[in-house]
């Protein structure tokens, strides 16, 4: 069965803190791995990440696949209160399906 | 990114009754993905949809409950029918979106209250 594993599943940290969210997978015929953030209801986009290695970033936020330990870490350097979110974790399969995480609930205090 | 509209936003529906939820995306595109969030949980994937065929149901979702239409490339509606409390959860619409370098863009929800 298709797994999708986030750790932790709850994190508070005070403003100005970095910090790592985790996530772990197993899944066949894996074609992608997705971040998104979700502050309401919505999910929004953060990363794609397909290549080992290949680090993607973008402002604060960044992200690294390692396709051979089967997991994925997204960093977010100098958390502002803005950055309060449940991050979700999504592995994509063949037929373009998503399989997702429990979700990591990142709370910043300032 | 793609601009999907969903409604409605969010609703309270008495147990026994129907609700339909409608996605308009602003381009064609080939399929369209529906899914639920229950409270604290995370996104399970309830049916992909195809336009011209019927839809695709995940492992524990079925048609009677969850029927669902693609009558064209840019619009779909999932109807959670016979509600009870168990189905008050958000329910999400998504397409792949190839101007996010092929990320997955989502409707902005439907939070729905089943009393």
């Amino acid at each position: 069965e298709d797994k999708v594993v986030q750790s932790p599943l709850s994190l508070v940290v005070h403003e100005g803190d970095t910090v790592t969210l985790n996530c772990s997978y197993e899944v066949t015929n894996f074609r992608s791995l997705l971040w998104y953030k979700q502050e309401k209801k919505a999910p929004t986009f953060l990363f794609m990440l397909t290549s080992s290695g290949i680090e993607k970033k973008s402002g604060r936020l960044s992200s690294i696949l390692d396709k051979k330990e089967l997991f994925s870490i997204l960093n977010i350097t100098a958390t502002q209160t803005g950055d309060s979110a449940i991050y979700l974790c999504a592995v994509g399969r063949g037929a373009q399906k998503l399989v997702f995480g429990q979700g990591t609930r990142l709370t910043i205090n300032p | 990114s793609a601009v999907i509209s969903q409604k409605p936003s969010r609703d309270i529906c008495q147990r026994g009754t129907s609700l339909t939820i409608q996605c308009q995306v602003d381009s064609q595109v080939t399929m369209m993905f529906w899914y639920r969030q229950q409270p604290g949980q995370s996104l399970t994937l309830i049916a992909t949809a195809n336009q011209g065929s019927e839809a695709t149901y995940e492992s524990g979702f079925v048609i009677d409950k969850f029927p669902i239409s693609r009558p064209n490339l840019t619009f779909s509606t999932l109807t959670v029918s016979n509600m009870s409390p168990e189905d008050s959860s958000i329910y999400l619409c998504s397409v792949e979106d190839g101007r996010v370098r092929n990320g997955y863009t989502f409707g902005s929800g439907t939070r729905l209250t089943v009393v």
